[in-house]
């Protein structure tokens, strides 16, 4: 059964810094490219950063960039989100999610119960 | 940036009703759409990709349509636990965005 587990948030101050963790069960990780996704509070989903299977290859949302760094060491299973310089905006439940591929496209077939992170001094 | 306009925002309805929610992209996406389910306080769930494939596990009363720039799902008969948010998300380049989303309420 494929099972994500986040960790990590919590409560930082603006300008702080926090890593997430995903942890991943139940299928051939390093198969499979990876997201993170954020819902702030009362608020719809945003995408937030991918990366391959290999890790060689990441992407970001222009709101994140240069502040956010995703990473992922396929030997422990688990995806990671380094997230630097903190504002009240970045304040949301972030989720992982397992790509699927079919029919020539992508989706998020899994996702992990996410982790809030809350920034407020 | 690819952007995505979902209607209406919210929707009231009754159990039993059939219920038609609209996805549009700002520019076309071919068949690269993807629509999730998320209830309050629950991870998302994929509900159809590529426009109008079934995610396995998901009733057959979810049904997506639609190609280009314009995108439906459609639930034919709603049920009790159908009553959720509803996300389309394109697929066809990154960033991979999501519409605002569309609140199904119980009339």
């Amino acid at each position: 059964e494929v099972q994500l587990v986040e960790s990590g948030g919590g409560l930082v101050q603006p300008g702080g810094s926090l890593r997430l963790s995903c942890a991943a069960f139940g299928f051939s990780f390093s198969t499979y490219a990876m997201s993170w996704v954020r819902q702030a509070p009362g608020k719809g989903l945003e995408w937030v950063s991918s990366i391959s299977g290999s890790g060689d290859s990441t992407y970001y949302a222009d709101s994140v960039k240069g502040r956010f760094t995703i990473s992922r060491d396929n030997s422990k299973n688990t995806l990671y989100l380094q997230v630097n310089s903190l504002s009240a905006e970045d304040t949301a439940v972030y989720y992982c999610a397992k790509h699927g591929v079919a029919d020539g496209t992508v989706f998020f077939d899994y996702w992990g119960q996410g982790t809030l992170v809350t920034v407020s001094s | 940036d690819i952007q995505m306009t979902q209607s209406p925002s919210s929707l009231s309805a009754s159990v039993g009703d059939r219920v038609t929610i609209t996805c549009r992209a700002s520019q076309s996406i071919s068949s690269y759409l993807n629509w999730y389910q998320q209830k309050p306080g629950k991870a998302p769930k994929l509900l159809i990709y590529a426009a109008s494939s079934l995610q396995s596990g998901v009733p057959s009363r979810f049904s997506g349509s639609g190609s280009g720039t314009d995108f439906t799902l459609t639930i034919s008969s709603l049920q009790p636990e159908d009553f959720a948010t509803y996300y389309c998300q394109q697929s066809y380049r990154i960033p991979r965005a999501f519409g605002q989303g569309t609140k199904l309420e119980i009339k």
